[in-house]
């Protein structure tokens, strides 16, 4: 069982390159979400997704954009990529929101823009 | 709005000694509960979780307890391994379909 697969691990991106990062997750879960891990910030939701075809913005949206066009997947995408968006990249994906709700993890991409 | 606050790192404890982190939340609502834990190159992981008021979630020697008067949610571990260095993170589901986290707080037991 995957799980939660993130797409590519690493990456170096020249400033105002663009890219596209891969979540696929195999527990047909309803909600994905893209976070982004700084030093002494935490994590900070960019975007979410509660089911297939809908998106929305979350604490740092700004730069980015995300689809969810099939259910397993869901896609975060840098138009002109900047240095303050280095930064590792993580993807979540939960089944329900109520109280029992778990968010499953990928392990991460580490983007680096220069 | 909804926020999590956890003790700032690094902490730095010797082996089998006492562990504290502390956790304080805002939320509207009644959210549940989690600490997640964070290896090395790694995803986070859940490590317990409590859904109502006074549940106590438990993992791996680790505990911690809703506490809806305090608005807490504190882990401890009464006697920490070298293997339980990692970054430990707070959060809880709040009322905007979002998991919140803390800023983590890096834990390193030395031998």
């Amino acid at each position: 069982n995957a799980g939660v697969t993130q797409t590519p691990k690493f990456r170096v991106l020249k400033t105002g390159q663009s890219m596209t990062l891969l979540c696929a997750q195999d527990m047909n879960h309803e909600y994905m979400y893209w976070y982004r891990q700084d030093p002494g910030m935490g994590l900070r939701l960019i975007h979410y997704s509660v089911g297939e075809g809908t998106t929305a913005k979350g604490e740092v949206p700004d730069g980015y954009n995300v689809s969810r066009l099939k259910k397993q997947n869901f896609l975060l995408g840098l138009e002109s990529a900047a240095p303050s968006q280095t930064s590792v990249y993580f993807c979540a994906s939960s089944q329900d929101r109520g109280r029992d709700t778990e968010a499953f993890f990928g392990q991460g991409t580490r983007l680096t823009v220069v | 709005g909804d926020s999590v606050t956890q003790m700032e790192g690094p902490v730095t404890l010797s082996e089998e000694a006492f562990l504290t982190i502390n956790c304080t939340y805002t939320a509207t609502g009644y959210p549940s509960l989690f600490w997640y834990v964070q290896y090395p190159g790694e995803g986070l992981q859940l490590l317990l979780k409590a859904t109502k008021a006074d549940d106590k979630g438990s993992n791996k020697g680790f505990e911690a307890t809703y506490r809806k008067e305090t608005t807490s949610f504190h882990l401890e571990k009464g006697s920490v391994q070298v293997s339980d260095s990692a970054v430990y993170f707070c959060g809880h589901s709040g009322s905007a379909r979002q998991l919140t986290f803390g800023s983590g707080t890096q834990l390193t037991v030395l031998p």
